[in-house]
């Protein structure tokens, strides 16, 4: 266990659903980052809150939208998706407050899956 | 832009062997991260080298960097099957705010 956990695991959707996934970390880091991860392609950074504040919004679609209430948690709310928004939906977190001066924790994942 | 290229996309060896995978990346940087990933399941952190390093351990673990040469290697010596997994390596850029992730390497160790 690495002290991040997300919930739900696997994640089934139809195009017009709204849901939300759950990130919670236990190690007190000051930063938080949801990535997504599809098949053979690199790992792609989509937000990153450092200190409860958003520092990083990689072009990605107005319909995913990323909530942080507190420094332990972080949410990404899901509407409207397309199949191709199908992935691995991975949460971090770090220490540091810019993502690249230390490790990364990650949690397990949601498995998406767009209908 | 990707920074982070590993090589090569896939290996298969044998238990006890060494595996040797690379990565290349394109601009300065602050330092090289590697993680490992098991099926469908969250990275793992296994080794941080940092730019003014050249090479470092971590128990069957040994990270070589060349910043002439913009690349990295991760050993994996006296292989199991437990190493059985996918290996990503990061770049993180000169200033340190961002971390740029490969494609990964897929390992395969059979008994």
């Amino acid at each position: 266990e690495t002290g991040v956990t997300q919930t739900p695991r696997h994640l089934v959707m139809g195009m017009t659903n709204k849901k939300s996934l759950k990130c919670e970390q236990h190690l007190g880091h000051n930063a938080m980052y949801w990535y997504k991860q599809s098949a053979k392609k690199p790992l792609e950074l989509m937000f990153v809150y450092s200190l409860e504040e958003r520092v990083e919004n990689n072009s990605v679609p107005s319909r995913f939208s990323p909530e942080c209430p507190n420094s332990s948690h972080l949410f990404l709310h899901l509407h409207t998706l397309q199949p191709e928004d199908s992935a691995l939906y991975l949460c971090a977190s770090s220490q540091e407050r810019t993502g690249g001066l230390g490790t990364q924790y990650f949690g397990p994942g949601t498995r998406l899956t767009v209908l | 832009s990707q920074q982070g290229e590993e090589d090569p996309q896939a290996l298969s060896i044998q238990e006890g062997e060494n595996a040797t995978m690379n990565c290349s990346y394109k601009t300065s940087i602050n330092n090289l991260q590697w993680y490992r990933q098991n099926s469908g399941r969250g990275l793992v952190h296994l080794i941080l080298i940092r730019s003014n390093e050249r090479e470092k351990h971590s128990g069957r673990l040994r990270v070589t960097l060349d910043t002439s040469k913009k690349s990295s290697s991760l050993l994996i010596t006296a292989s199991r099957a437990a190493d059985t997994a996918s290996y990503f390596c990061a770049a993180a850029n000169q200033a340190g705010t961002a971390l740029i992730f490969g494609k990964g390497t897929t390992l395969s160790v059979s008994s």
